[in-house]
């Protein structure tokens, strides 16, 4: 079974570098084909894709958050890492990762994580 | 990258049949064949309901399928009912990113 949960602060401050921590279990991103994505969501907002990466460390990028964001894997600890630097209000979001594989359901994201709610004052 | 263009209210009467549009560009769903579709109940994570326009992953209705004709992909579900009253987002694959679309609230009357 595949579970994903993110964690990280709840508040941050405009300026600052927001870090979040996606832990799984149930596949390895060493595994061919596997991937894990963020997507963020403001309140009663639309969904929106922010980063992805790949079972062999290739990373993509939202083209208008790029400079902002980092993505990392950690294939020991079965943990994705987000950061993003220079946070602002609008920022404020629920963050989700998801799992994705090309060979099972290609390009798509099956199996989300509870999400964590950031905030954005000072 | 713009997101996708859906409607943002879409309602139907149980039993009935109702479509979300989902129109892109010829750089995301007109070039590929990898829309998905997400259910998403109120504070609740997205569900992946559709992927590559038109499959089902095990375990979801058959009610639900998709298609896609040049830019514009589209959801339909058949047989409404009261729990499909939810938001409908679709996402596409844009070549070395993701768009997501704006959102649909469906209501069951």
């Amino acid at each position: 079974q595949i579970t994903l949960k993110e964690s990280g602060p709840t508040l941050v401050k405009p300026t600052q570098t927001l870090t979040l921590t996606c832990t799984f279990s149930g596949f390895s991103l060493s595994t061919s084909g596997v991937g894990v994505g963020w997507i963020r969501q403001p309140p009663g907002k639309a969904l929106e894709w922010l980063a992805l990466i790949y079972w062999n460390d290739d990373k993509r990028y939202s083209p208008s958050l790029k400079s902002r964001l980092t993505i990392t894997k950690d294939t020991s600890k079965n943990q994705v890492v987000l950061t993003m630097t220079n946070m602002d209000p609008v920022d404020t979001a629920t963050y989700y990762c998801a799992h994705s594989s090309y060979y099972d359901r290609p390009n798509a994201f099956d199996i989300w994580g509870q999400g964590t709610m950031v905030t954005v004052s000072s | 990258q713009s997101a996708l263009t859906q409607p943002a209210s879409v309602s139907g009467s149980p039993g009935q049949s109702i479509t979300i549009s989902c129109t892109g560009t010829s750089s995301d769903v007109g070039s590929y064949n990898l829309v998905s579709w997400y259910q998403q109940h109120p504070g609740k994570a997205p569900k992946l309901m559709i992927y590559e326009v038109s499959k089902r992953p095990s375990g979801v209705s058959n009610r639900f399928s998709g298609s896609k004709s040049g830019n514009t992909a589209s959801l339909t579900i058949s047989g409404l009912q009261a729990e499909d009253e939810a938001d409908y987002y679709c996402c596409s694959y844009a070549g070395s990113n993701y768009v997501f679309g704006t959102g649909t609230k469906v209501t069951v009357l």
